[in-house]
């Protein structure tokens, strides 16, 4: 079975800290997630990578930064946690390709920003 | 641009009646369709998808859904549900496997 396991199922950070979350995914998968979760508004992309070193900006990207040093690994960085970004954060990973594209899901990070 | 619409956000339903998830969709390009299920505390996993051939698909635990493109629809449908389908059901499009775009996710509620 794929496995995406993400670092911290939850955390409680201050305003102005840095946070990073991580997720490593064990499929060879070319292209992985960060997913944004709030209610009402199901999930929003902030960045994907597709290849080692590669990303490309979602539709929320602001406030967070992404590092994909490694095939299996995708970190997801706030620079400065503030309140707003207090949230579900969903990592995902794929192959991209019409015969197995969709997205194989952690189980998510709970980050609460204080 | 691409938009997934899930008009319910919740729906309320009794154990073994039917149900039908809504999810219409707009975009300028053909597109593949997806429905994720997401239990209490959990990520999303796969329930069913359409690529091509057969409009209507068959998923796990029972699900179907059929695409309709000239009603731009995807709507997910189970004849009888069980307690254990109470979960957040979400749809998705994509046209090239980089970009999903989600809808906000119906909520169903199982009751006994």
């Amino acid at each position: 079975d794929v496995k995406v396991t993400q670092s911290s199922r939850y955390l409680v950070k201050r305003t102005g800290e840095k946070v990073f979350l991580e997720c490593v995914q064990d499929m060879d998968h070319e292209n992985m997630f960060w997913y944004r979760q709030d209610p009402g508004l199901g999930l929003r992309l902030i960045y994907f990578s597709y290849d080692v070193k590669m990303k490309e900006k979602g539709d929320i990207p602001e406030g967070y930064s992404v590092s994909r040093e490694k095939k299996e690994r995708f970190s997801l960085i706030l620079e400065s946690a503030s309140t707003n970004q207090t949230s579900m954060y969903l990592c995902a990973s794929s192959f991209g390709t019409l015969q197995s594209g969709e997205l194989f899901f952690g189980e998510g990070s709970r980050l609460t920003v204080l | 641009a691409q938009s997934v619409t899930q008009l319910d956000s919740q729906v309320p339903v009794f154990e073994e009646a039917p149900v039908e998830l809504r999810c219409n969709y707009s975009s300028s390009v053909s597109v593949y369709l997806f429905w994720y299920v997401q239990y209490p505390n959990q990520g999303l996993q796969l329930l069913l998808k359409y690529l091509s051939g057969s409009t209507l698909v068959k998923g796990i635990n029972g699900f179907e859904a059929e695409f309709n493109k000239s009603q731009t629809s995807f709507h997910l449908r189970k004849p009888s549900v069980h307690i254990s389908d109470t979960a957040e059901y979400f749809c998705a499009i994509t046209n090239n496997f980089n970009k999903f775009y989600f809808g906000s996710g119906t909520k169903l509620n199982v009751k006994p």
